[in-house]
């Protein structure tokens, strides 16, 4: 149990273009998805909070119309990076929190390579 | 506040044990503990929700002193298969804070 898939898990893309990258909790409800951004060899930086129905938290310094997330149901949320440029490029994230526990799971990850 | 895990880096051989150490300048409510691959996405390890309390995983388990502020992971007869980043996660604010800041990670690298 507790699987959350995410798609692509690849992508390259021109710079100019928009990218959109969903996350989905295959097998629970999640209350609450997360999206971080992973650079090479560093932590997990949380970029925002997405909640089903609602608008989605940032965090503080993330373009919030950069990166536009929608949480369509309480298993799908998606993170589209629209304009991308090369700076970024990163390994994004997703995690779901389940929604009768606090425990966090996350996604295998997309790796965005902006050209 | 981000957690600070210590050691950044640990190499062990075949079988021996490590400790890895994840404290807080502020109060934790619970620990949330994670290994990652190279590539990969992290995988979830154990949360800790209570002061004292201590949980297993296999040959892996972890602590929570609430009142140190602190929590360790313990890997016993370490494997192959163990090497990866560890990281602690923490809540943001309060206990019913879903929000996790993590550390900045243990290396652990076990070789033959």
């Amino acid at each position: 149990g507790a699987v959350v898939s995410q798609h692509p898990s690849r992508v390259i893309c021109k710079s100019g273009t928009s990218v959109k990258i969903e996350c989905r909790s295959l097998d629970f409800q999640a209350t609450t998805m997360f999206w971080y951004r992973q650079f090479p060899k560093q932590s997990l930086m949380l970029m925002a909070t997405s909640n089903e129905g609602s608008k989605a938290t940032y965090e503080q310094g993330v373009e919030k119309d950069k990166f536009l997330i929608n949480h369509a149901s309480l298993t799908l949320s998606t993170l589209t990076v629209t304009s991308a440029h090369p700076e970024d490029s990163s390994f994004y994230i997703c995690s779901a929190n389940w929604i009768l526990g606090n425990e966090q799971f996350f996604g295998p990850g997309t790796r965005l390579t902006v050209l | 506040q981000q957690p600070v895990q210590s050691p950044q880096a640990v190499i062990l051989r075949e079988g021996e044990d490590a400790v890895i150490n994840c404290s807080s300048s502020k109060a934790l409510y619970s620990v949330h503990w994670y290994r990652q691959k190279h590539g990969e996405a992290p995988v979830f390890l154990m949360i800790l929700l209570k002061g004292g309390e201590q949980k297993g995983h296999e040959k892996i388990s972890a602590s929570f002193n609430e009142k140190k502020q602190q929590s360790s992971l313990y890997l016993t007869a370490s494997q192959l298969s163990y090497s990866g980043t560890y990281f602690c996660g923490t809540p943001r604010s309060g206990a019913g804070s879903y929000q996790l800041t993590f550390g900045k990670g243990t290396k652990l690298s076990v070789i033959p």
